[in-house]
């Protein structure tokens, strides 16, 4: 597809079941994102790959956050231990051009809502 | 640290009147600026964006202007419609000592009544 893609769209956990979400970022794009958007909130900024390497994990929360990016194309953001403060919507951007971010256009996907009970 | 605020929502407006709404930043670096819009059930859009002081972006008849000397940039139509109705987040970014990861406001959600 042409766009950002992420699944599942809606994923329902009981508390202290472990989730993996997944994001097919643009083909080409060599930059990708993970955010985190709370109910009523703006995105918070979770962690960053530059191809398969992650430059930036200062954003995730605790270490039951987990994302990789093996083949430097579709990435997994893992959560172990799911809480209740884990339920929120979680959106993958992707962007083409490396070291320019701050200039650089992020394309987003639709998200993956997460409901931890 | 970087930080964005933006006026709080719900904004209700009627068709064809004016919209401002405000956006405040400070940070760290020399940023560049964002809107995204957020429609009913779609993702996260870019609206538009400016990467240096005094740029204006614009698309779709909406516009902002990057002030360095009020650390702002307000969001501005002339004419809204219904169909302009959605969430709307500022946004900046800033060039390295880290994350190249965006930095939202909290959104405003506008309304367009007919």
């Amino acid at each position: 597809g042409a766009g950002v893609s992420q699944s599942p769209r809606y994923k329902v956990a009981k508390r202290g079941q472990d989730v993996a979400l997944r994001c097919d970022p643009i083909s080409g794009h060599v930059s990708l994102f993970w955010y985190q958007q709370a109910l009523g909130q703006g995105p918070e900024f979770l962690t960053y790959f530059q191809n398969e390497a992650q430059l930036d994990k200062s954003g995730l929360p605790s270490d039951r956050f987990f994302a990789e990016r093996p083949e430097g194309s579709v990435s997994t953001l893992k959560i172990q231990r799911t809480q209740q403060e884990d339920s929120a919507v979680y959106l993958c951007a992707s962007s083409l051009v490396p070291g320019q971010g701050n200039q650089e256009t992020q394309y987003f996907g639709p998200g993956t809502r997460l409901l931890v009970l | 640290g970087n930080s964005v605020t933006q006026m709080e929502g719900p904004v209700t407006l009627s068709e064809e009147a004016f919209l401002t709404i405000n956006c405040t930043y400070t940070a760290t670096g020399y940023p560049s600026l964002f809107w995204y819009v957020q429609y009913p059930g779609e993702g996260l859009q870019l609206l538009l964006k400016a990467t240096k002081a005094d740029d204006k972006g614009s698309n779709k008849g909406f516009e902002a202007t990057y002030r360095k000397e009020t650390t702002s940039f307000h969001l501005e139509k002339g004419s809204v419609q219904v169909s302009d109705s959605a969430v709307y987040f500022c946004a900046l970014s800033v060039t390295g000592g880290g994350a190249d990861g965006l930095t939202f406001g909290k959104g405003t959600h506008l309304i367009i009544q007919p």
